[in-house]
């Protein structure tokens, strides 16, 4: 069972608001994923960290979204400005080796 | 980029028949390959997975097959029951190692009737 912690479960946001999303990996896994599931239920990778340092993110990450994963704090997505099309739920996942365990996700709505 | 692509996306089966669904990838550096299940409004939870070393693995009533050659894997559920029903997803790791992502399937739906 994953130990993968996410908050908030839910996040309620009008376009052009941010909205930041917390995770704290499993004890001792120092890889760090997130990725968007839509409502098609399709994943998409956003970023990932190997311990604080940022390993691959996608063009709309880099463009839009500030992620970080500081030592001993939770790591946090944050989307500048939110659309309507962010309107998704947001997994975290963490890793020792290959195998991930995801986080319970936080559902984001953007009115 | 690699793509991965899952069928069927619809899946209904009786209560103790087998279920199966299919994988296919892209990328022949592709090395490790989990299959997650996902409950309604639930997150995704590792059932099982296979690594490129392997053709074969078993965990209880849970099959996975690799053919590296075809590019394909699979998942067999054995005897199932309603409890199955969920959505299903394949995926594979782009290079191997920690931190690589996971690109998914689309998902099949699987539903399991009395």
């Amino acid at each position: 069972n994953s130990k993968v912690i996410q908050t908030p479960r839910y996040l309620v946001k009008g376009q052009g608001q941010k909205a930041k999303m917390r995770c704290i990996p499993e004890k001792g896994h120092p890889v760090v994923f997130w990725y968007q599931q839509n409502k098609n239920n399709e994943f998409k990778f956003l970023i990932n960290f190997q311990n604080q340092e940022v390993l691959q993110q996608i063009d709309m990450t880099e463009k839009r979204f500030s992620a970080e994963c500081p030592s001993n704090s939770p790591c946090s997505l944050e989307i500048q400005s939110s659309e309507a099309g962010d309107s998704a739920l947001y997994l975290c996942a963490s890793s020792l080796e290959d195998t991930q365990y995801f986080g319970p996700g936080t559902r984001l709505l953007v009115l | 980029g690699e793509q991965v692509e899952q069928l069927p996306s619809i899946l209904r089966v009786q209560e103790r028949s087998s279920a199966s669904i299919n994988c296919t990838y892209e990328n022949s550096a592709s090395n490790y390959f989990p299959w997650y299940k996902q409950e309604p409004g639930e997150n995704p939870k590792l059932i099982i997975d296979i690594r490129s070393n392997m053709e074969r693995k078993q965990i209880q009533g849970l099959i996975v097959l690799l053919d590296k050659k075809a590019k394909r894997f699979s998942l067999h559920i054995t005897d199932t029951q309603p409890a199955d029903s969920a959505m299903y997803f394949c995926a594979a790791s782009g290079s191997g190692g920690s931190n690589y992502k996971l690109t998914f399937g689309k998902g099949t739906l699987l539903t399991v009737t009395p």
